[in-house]
């Protein structure tokens, strides 16, 4: 059974950093790009950042470029997301997601979400 | 950067109804049009991939139609569980999602 299972949220102060994983099992993870979606309170899906699979091509939403790094160990199959400078906006749940492999781009997996609370 | 826009962004159905979901990307995007489900508290569900391909497990009441620019979901027959939040997602340029369709009960 293919899981994905985030962990690492929690409630940190505007501008400071909070690093969010995303354990992998059930699927050869080193074969899939992976991304990082994002939804605040009450609000829509945002794509937030994805990598390739072999962790070489990275890339991020304007909102969060040069605060946000995505990053993977696809020998321990784990995706993370660093978040630095973290402001209010960045408050909401963060999923990841695997996207399918056929070539149409869709994420036909998610995790269950886990919630980054931005406050002082 | 590519815009969708999904209309309405919320409507009211009643069970058996025909509902219909529009997404207009602001640029074309061939079929690379995806669509979610999402019930409160829960994660997306993948419904509809490469705009008209049902995913495996998905009822058959679901459908996608589109390509280029305009992008319909259809339910056939609003079943009680249909009742939840619906994004499109075009993945032809980066990533993108719409802003949402509420489907509520009538």
């Amino acid at each position: 059974e293919v899981q994905l299972v985030e962990s690492g949220g929690g409630l940190v102060q505007p501008g400071g950093s909070l690093r969010l994983s995303c354990a992998a099992s059930g699927f050869t993870f080193s074969s899939y790009w992976m991304h990082w979606v994002r939804q605040a309170p009450g609000k829509g899906l945002v794509w937030v950042s994805r990598i390739n699979s072999d962790g070489s091509s990275t890339s991020n939403a304007d909102s969060v470029k040069g605060r946000f790094t995505i990053s993977r160990d696809n020998a321990k199959n784990t995706l993370h997301l660093q978040m630095n400078s973290l402001r209010a906006e960045d408050t909401a749940v963060y999923y990841c997601a695997r996207e399918d492999i056929s070539g149409w781009y869709y994420f036909d997996q998610w995790g269950q979400g886990t919630l980054v609370t931005v406050s002082s | 950067d590519i815009q969708m826009t999904q209309s309405p962004s919320s409507l009211s159905a009643s069970v058996g109804d025909r509902v219909t979901i529009t997404c207009r990307a602001s640029q074309s995007i061939s079929s690379y049009l995806n669509w979610y489900q999402q019930k409160p508290g829960k994660a997306p569900k993948l419904l509809i991939y490469a705009a008209s391909s049902l995913q495996s497990g998905v009822p058959s009441r679901f459908s996608g139609s589109g390509s280029g620019t305009d992008f319909t979901l259809t339910i056939s027959s609003l079943q009680p569980e249909d009742f939840a939040t619906y994004y499109c997602q075009q993945s032809y340029s980066s990533r993108t999602f719409g802003h949402g369709t509420k489907v509520e009960i009538k």
